[in-house]
């Protein structure tokens, strides 16, 4: 079964960057789309970007200037940098695992709060 | 980029109820949609995927269909378990996987 946990700091002082990790066991890097989602408090998901096992990335384009999707296979995980954040970037972050191909499938981490505040 | 369109925003029902939510893209995606459930405080669900698929697990009362920029997700009999709110999200690779606003089913 796989299984997906974000970690990083809760909170983050506005102009600085946001990074978090999503660790992964159970499952193989080849041919999924490592994903995060987010959610502001109170309101629909936010789709922020994927990267596939050959290094591939795509971003939002609302986001792209200034977010970086990167890939560790050596540590079973994958990160999120977010570069000059604000109170806007305040939300639920969710890491996934989405299945190539598949439409939708995969697996979701729990989220983890970021309150970007000074 | 493709924008998804959900509608309604929030509908109140009874259990037995048939409920069914409509989700529109601006352009043709075929059948690359997937509708998410989501309850409060909980990781989004998925329920249906390729537009149609029932994930393993759902309760065969979901139902997807559509093809192209028109889909429904039906829940032909609600059950207290399925008082969530719901998301379309498109998976076309010529535009970023934008979700719908998002559809809450409330208790009548």
């Amino acid at each position: 079964q796989v299984q997906l946990q974000e970690s990083g700091p809760g909170l983050v002082k506005p102009s600085e960057t946001l990074s978090l990790s999503c660790s992964v066991s159970g499952g193989s890097f080849s041919g999924h789309h490592w994903s995060w989602i987010r959610q502001p408090p109170g309101k629909g998901l936010e789709w922020i970007g994927y990267i596939q096992y050959t290094g591939g990335t795509k971003y939002h384009p609302s986001l792209q200037s200034r977010v970086t999707i990167s890939l560790d296979t050596s540590k079973s995980q994958f990160s999120l940098k977010l570069t000059s954040v604000t109170a806007a970037d305040t939300a639920v972050y969710y890491c996934a695992m989405l299945i190539e191909g598949a439409g939708g499938r995969g697996y979701w981490g729990q989220g983890t709060l970021v309150t970007v505040s000074s | 980029d493709i924008q998804m369109t959900q509608s309604p925003s929030a509908l109140s029902a009874s259990v037995g109820d048939r409920v069914t939510i409509t989700c529109r893209a601006s352009q043709s995606i075929g059948y690359w949609l997937a509708w998410f459930q989501q309850k409060p405080g909980k990781a989004p669900k998925v329920v249906i995927y390729k537009a149609s698929s029932l994930e393993s697990g759902v309760p065969s009362t979901f139902s997807g269909s559509g093809y192209g920029a028109e889909f429904t997700l039906t829940i032909s009999s609600l059950q207290p378990d399925d008082f969530a709110t719901y998301y379309c999200q498109h998976y076309s690779y010529d535009s970023p996987w934008t979700f719908g606003q998002g559809t809450r089913v409330e208790m009548k």
